[in-house]
């Protein structure tokens, strides 16, 4: 079945610093695929998206680009401010699946030191 | 405009009770969802919904029972809590666009079962 990983955590870096959190992903079809991002507290909110191949999904400095040859979708943001502090999930959703259920890595927690 | 909103935010049950989660979004969505969101393993899907009167079971259902009687309320049912159900649960909806869609996510339920 479909599937996703992600690099774990915790990913730590000084603000100002470079960000890429790696993403692969396992899928049958050309699935549409997510970046969501949770705040702590809070539920999770789409960060970016991208839907089929070459696409660039960006949003608040941060950039993904949907890679199908290498089937990966990292994230990465070129500057971290410590309000970036939290926790990153990848999800992809098949195109094939008539729920459109998302189907999610398990989490990269970001801290993010001043 | 609330968006999606869960009650209650927080609960302990003991190993047998049961109890009900509410869901509801105010955003006329088709599709509902159910996660539980455990260390380490990102969101399962556990039941969901394609409109009012229908569910679906997800990933990880067993132990859980699911209601959407209006198309605004998807209600989660625990009728006999075990200590494996202890988790956060997250509710969902989304418009009827398509694997591309963006899934609004609520705050989040969390359970302990003792």
């Amino acid at each position: 079945g479909d599937s996703v990983t992600q690099m774990e955590g915790p990913v730590t870096l000084s603000e100002e610093a470079f960000l890429t959190i790696n993403c692969t992903y396992t899928a049958t079809g050309y699935p549409s695929l997510f970046w969501y991002v949770q705040y702590p507290g809070e539920g999770l909110q789409l960060l970016l998206k991208a839907t089929k191949a070459d696409d660039k999904g960006s949003n608040k400095g941060f950039e993904a680009t949907y890679r199908k040859e290498t089937t990966s979708f990292h994230l990465e943001k070129g500057s971290v401010q410590v309000s970036d502090s939290a926790v990153y999930f990848c999800a992809l959703s098949d195109p094939g699946d008539s729920s459109y259920k998302l189907i999610f890595g398990s989490g990269t927690r970001l801290l993010v030191r001043p | 405009n609330a968006g999606v909103t869960q009650t209650p935010k927080f609960r302990v049950l003991k190993t047998g009770q049961s109890m009900t989660l509410l869901c509801a979004q105010d955003m006329n969505h088709e599709y509902m969802y159910w996660y539980r969101q455990d260390p380490g393993m990102g969101l399962r899907l556990i039941h969901y919904s394609v409109g009012e009167g229908t569910t679906a079971k997800g990933e990880v259902p067993d132990g859980y029972n699911v209601s959407r009687l209006k198309k605004q309320n998807f209600l989660l049912g625990l009728e006999s809590a075990a200590p494996s159900q202890t988790s956060v649960y997250f509710c969902a909806s989304s418009t009827r666009q398509g694997p591309e869609g963006e899934q609004f996510f609520g705050p989040g339920t969390r359970l302990t079962v003792l």
